[in-house]
């Protein structure tokens, strides 16, 4: 079993519309988490942190299950410029390295 | 302007030869990471850093190799070894103070192809 398992997609949604990802990762004693962005042949931007208590900026929300061991990421209102691959990222505890370890991502493509 | 410096951009080079990725960052982080990214597929992790003068190996080291003699500088080599390199290399680097599994941040990458 992968470490972190995403859909890698792509999905496709018209402008305006909500989508959520899930992300799920294997390691019950993980303690950091992250979504990243990435646009086609470019470098993974931080988007956000995703917190016990779940957290919010802006048209995003992230929530993490620790009993189910999942995170998700919700879009509302999508954008054209939303229209990228999105990256979940679990510290790798497990595998005893002190670094993090990021899923396949999930391509989003946002159409008009 | 702080932030990470990965050079060249575009990297070609001969099967058989060494070549070395620069990367630095002014932003007086603790730990630097190197990364593989293939057409399609996630983030490798090849090494990282901690703190000068020491480093480990990630999950595909094999035909890699790394320094960290000055704390803003964490340069790749990529040997003759490396059987299949042609890739997107990033590099990243995190405060790793108080938590030490902070977020990263990227430079913007280099992709190498070998000829």
């Amino acid at each position: 079993r992968k470490e972190v398992e995403q859909d890698p997609g792509p999905f496709n949604v018209p402008e305006g519309a909500t989508v959520a990802f899930n992300c799920t990762y294997s390691n019950s004693a993980s303690q950091s988490f992250f979504w990243y962005r990435q646009d086609c042949r470019k470098e993974p931007k931080l988007l956000m942190s995703v917190y016990s208590s779940g957290n919010e900026d802006g048209r995003f929300t992230a929530q993490l299950n620790r009993a189910s061991q999942y995170i998700s990421l919700l879009i509302r209102d999508s954008k054209l410029s939303d229209s990228a691959t999105y990256l979940c990222v679990v510290n790798g505890w497990e595998t005893g390295r002190r670094a993090l370890t990021f899923g396949s991502g999930t391509r989003l493509q946002v159409q008009p | 302007d702080g932030g990470i410096t990965q050079s060249p951009k575009y990297l070609f080079r001969k099967e058989g030869q060494n070549v070395t990725l620069s990367c630095e960052q002014n932003l007086n982080h603790d730990a630097m990471y190197w990364y593989r990214q293939d057409p399609g597929q996630g983030l490798r992790l090849i090494y990282y850093s901690q703190i000068v003068n020491d480093f480990q190996k990630g999950d595909i080291a094999e035909g890699y190799s790394v320094s960290r003699e000055k704390k803003e500088s964490f340069p790749l080599t990529v040997t003759s070894a490396q059987k299949n390199p042609t890739a997107f290399y990033l590099c990243a680097s995190s405060p790793f103070r108080e938590k030490p599994y902070n977020e990263q941040f990227f430079g913007p990458g280099t992709r190498l192809t070998v000829l």
